[in-house]
């Protein structure tokens, strides 16, 4: 079963313009995840939020966590046509085997 | 080698074949992961490794089986491969300290 799930499921936004994601978990993490995957290629991690942290940027990328609402988002400012991809956050809830990812959000970036 | 690689990067295989999918990492990562990735249902954990001489069940396990003979190579094999079995596999790998995980290229495998 799926521990976190992104919305939306697609979006589609003009070049220069923000996207944000969202993703909905549903027990205790220790930290969450976002990765993001081109077409056709493996993941590649952007960003990792503890359970203590309420905000953390990377460059472009800002990413929130509510441990209270189970909730995270990535905020993608001023969006590039390369930000073109699929996004999925990955929820930790510690041991090896207990990461978990979504089904993701596929970014499309309109030049 | 910089990373993770995997082979081949596609196979089609006929049902009730065996087939191994191999993966190699050179970051001296203690875990590694494969996952197989489905339209609409993401990734999901097959088998895990904390450490070489050690492997675990993740959540869909049935129809495959690991080894990790060394720190480097975790490959994944299909006793009898079925149609259900379908899929792009991903090889992982992580470090104790940072929780990140790093992904191959992954694998395209269509069984017939």
């Amino acid at each position: 079963s799926q521990q976190g799930e992104e919305d939306p499921q697609a979006l589609s936004i003009q070049e220069g313009e923000n996207a944000t994601m969202n993703c909905s978990y549903k027990t205790s993490i220790n930290n969450l995840q976002w990765y993001r995957q081109n077409s056709g290629r493996g993941l590649v991690h952007l960003i990792l939020i503890r359970s203590n942290e309420r905000e953390k940027h990377s460059g472009r990328l800002r990413v929130t966590l509510d441990t209270s609402k189970k909730s995270s988002s990535l905020l993608i400012t001023a969006s590039r046509a390369a930000d073109t991809a699929s996004y999925f956050c990955a929820t930790d809830r510690g041991g090896y085997q207990k990461v978990t990812f979504g089904t993701g959000t596929k970014l499309q970036v309109i030049p | 080698i910089a990373g993770i690689t995997q082979a081949p990067t596609s196979q089609i295989l006929a049902a009730g074949r065996r087939m191994t999918l191999r993966c190699t990492q050179d970051m001296r990562h203690n875990a590694m992961y494969w996952y197989r990735q489905d339209l609409g249902l993401g990734l999901r954990l097959i088998h895990y490794s904390n450490t070489a001489g050690t492997t675990g069940k993740g959540e869909v396990p049935d129809g495959y089986s690991v080894s990790r003979a060394n720190t480097d190579d975790f490959p994944l094999t299909l006793a009898s491969a079925v149609p259900s079995q379908t899929s792009v596999y991903f090889c992982a790998s992580s470090d104790l300290r940072t929780d990140t995980q790093y992904f191959g290229p992954g694998t395209r495998l269509t069984v017939l």
